[in-house]
């Protein structure tokens, strides 16, 4: 079982401030990294996949960055708004591998 | 525009009592998956299905079967309910493998089922 883990487990920030969270994985054998963003209650939706090292990659005021040597990845939000507020998740995906590992998860919450 | 679609929303079992999530998609996708979600962990892959006919064992498949009923439809079933299995289901889908290059996932919304 590969270790996917994500920091920090929690956190708080006020309304526009940026903010960012880790993503760390196995840094050889690597195939792809997606990111998926889940509100309670509702479906987890993709965010990103990410499949070379160096990628960056944006949607609106969220964007992410891959170093498949050293293996992590950061997810960054720009200018947090209280829609932010969700659980991110990060998972894995080893060429050898049949299936993606997910992390734990960072649970953002933006006050307003 | 309903994508992955999964019943119940939310369900108690007594212990020892059997039960059957039901999944289904629209996006004529050829691999399903269940998962589960704990507190503090991630999300766990029970079984899956590459393709209509096939199913194959996840992380963490004891205490559950699956039916890929059609392309469509595949189903989760606890035969004898146990605490353990109190847990957020999700049934998700893909065009093809998971994770394969480019290739996202889409979920539906989850169960959340609690055994007493």
């Amino acid at each position: 079982i590969l270790n996917v883990e994500q920091s920090p487990q929690s956190l708080h920030v006020q309304e526009g401030d940026s903010t960012n969270f880790t993503c760390s994985f196995p840094s050889s054998n690597f195939y792809a990294l997606h990111w998926y963003r889940w509100e309670t209650a509702k479906s987890p939706e993709a965010l990103f996949v990410m499949t070379l090292n160096g990628d960056e990659k944006k949607k609106g005021r969220i964007s992410a960055t891959l170093n498949t040597k050293e293996g992590y990845s950061y997810l960054y939000i720009k200018g947090s708004q209280p829609e932010d507020s969700a659980t991110y998740l990060c998972a894995f995906k080893a060429g050898s591998a049949r299936q993606l590992t997910f992390g734990s998860g960072t649970q953002l919450t933006v006050l307003p | 525009n309903a994508g992955v679609t999964q019943t119940p929303k939310f369900q108690v079992l007594k212990t020892g009592q059997s039960m059957t999530l039901q999944c289904a998609q629209d996006m004529n996708h050829n691999s399903m998956y269940w998962y589960r979600q704990d507190p503090g962990m991630g999300l766990r892959l029970i079984y899956y299905s590459a393709s209509e006919g096939t199913t194959d064992k996840g992380e963490v498949p004891n205490g559950y079967n699956v039916s890929r009923l059609n392309k469509r439809e595949f189903s989760l079933r606890l035969e004898s309910a146990a605490p353990s299995q109190t847990s957020v289901y999700f049934c998700a889908s893909s065009p093809l493998g998971q994770g394969d290059s480019g290739n996202t996932i889409y979920f539906g919304e989850g169960s959340w089922l609690t055994v007493v």
